[in-house]
């Protein structure tokens, strides 16, 4: 069964929309959270990252991220996507118990001008 | 330049050969990670170095996939009798220990794309 849900698999916006994409957890317990973003043709880079604290981050270009523990769910968002912003999106959830970040299967996002 | 370094970028192969691949973390970082990722999916984890030691092996590795870190340096990923399912990106990610290792989160590489014909 799928650990990590991302439940966008392709989102088509024009520059300015808002963007929220999901991404929802199954693990119990302690864990930390990502997203990492991959432009066309360029490997996965880190867009920002939850471990404690303030449910609000922020990471780069714009992009925020709120974990809310009820839901089990870390929602990325950014109010006003450009045309750059076009790449596939992918939360990851490591568990503290485990080794290895798990992936969710990833969302396409095509922002066009 | 992401630190992570992997080579070939590309490999076209024959079912049934053996393919190797290789990959060079950044220097400092002891763990180093191999995924795979195919069409439509996210990252799927394949197996995990501390230094040299292989501590976790995903149920995705069959016995035709093998894994090394002889110096806990580089590392290398050898497909035996490869198979047409076995096409995809292959994915090698490193970090650093611990806490530090996770609030960083993890280097990756930019993948050896493998096509079996």
């Amino acid at each position: 069964a799928q650990s990590v849900s991302q439940h966008n698999h392709h989102v088509i916006l024009s520059e300015a929309a808002s963007l929220e994409l999901g991404c929802n957890y199954s693990y119990g317990g302690t864990v930390n959270l990502f997203w990492y973003v991959q432009y066309p043709g360029q490997h996965l880079q880190l867009l920002l990252k939850y471990f404690s604290g303030d449910p609000l981050v922020k990471g780069i270009k714009g992009f925020e991220a709120e974990f809310i523990k009820s839901k089990f769910s870390f929602n990325l968002r950014k109010p006003s996507v450009q045309w750059s912003d076009t790449a596939e999106y992918f939360c990851a959830v490591f568990r503290n118990s485990g080794y290895a970040l798990n992936f969710g299967k990833g969302t396409s996002l095509l922002v066009t001008p | 330049d992401t630190g992570v370094s992997q080579n070939p970028r590309h490999k076209i192969t024959k079912r049934g050969q053996n393919v190797t691949f290789r990959c060079d973390p950044i220097s400092e970082h002891n763990r180093l990670y191999w995924y795979r990722q195919t069409l439509g999916q996210g990252p799927e984890f394949l197996t995990y170095f501390q230094n040299e030691a292989q501590l976790e092996k995903s149920r995705l590795l069959s016995d035709r996939f093998s894994a090394e870190r002889p110096k806990g340096s580089f590392s290398t990923l050898e497909i035996q009798r490869t198979e047409q399912g076995d096409s995809a990106m292959y994915l090698c990610a490193s970090s650093l220990g611990g806490k530090q290792g996770r609030s960083k989160g993890y280097t990756f590489g930019s993948g050896t794309r493998l096509t079996v014909v």
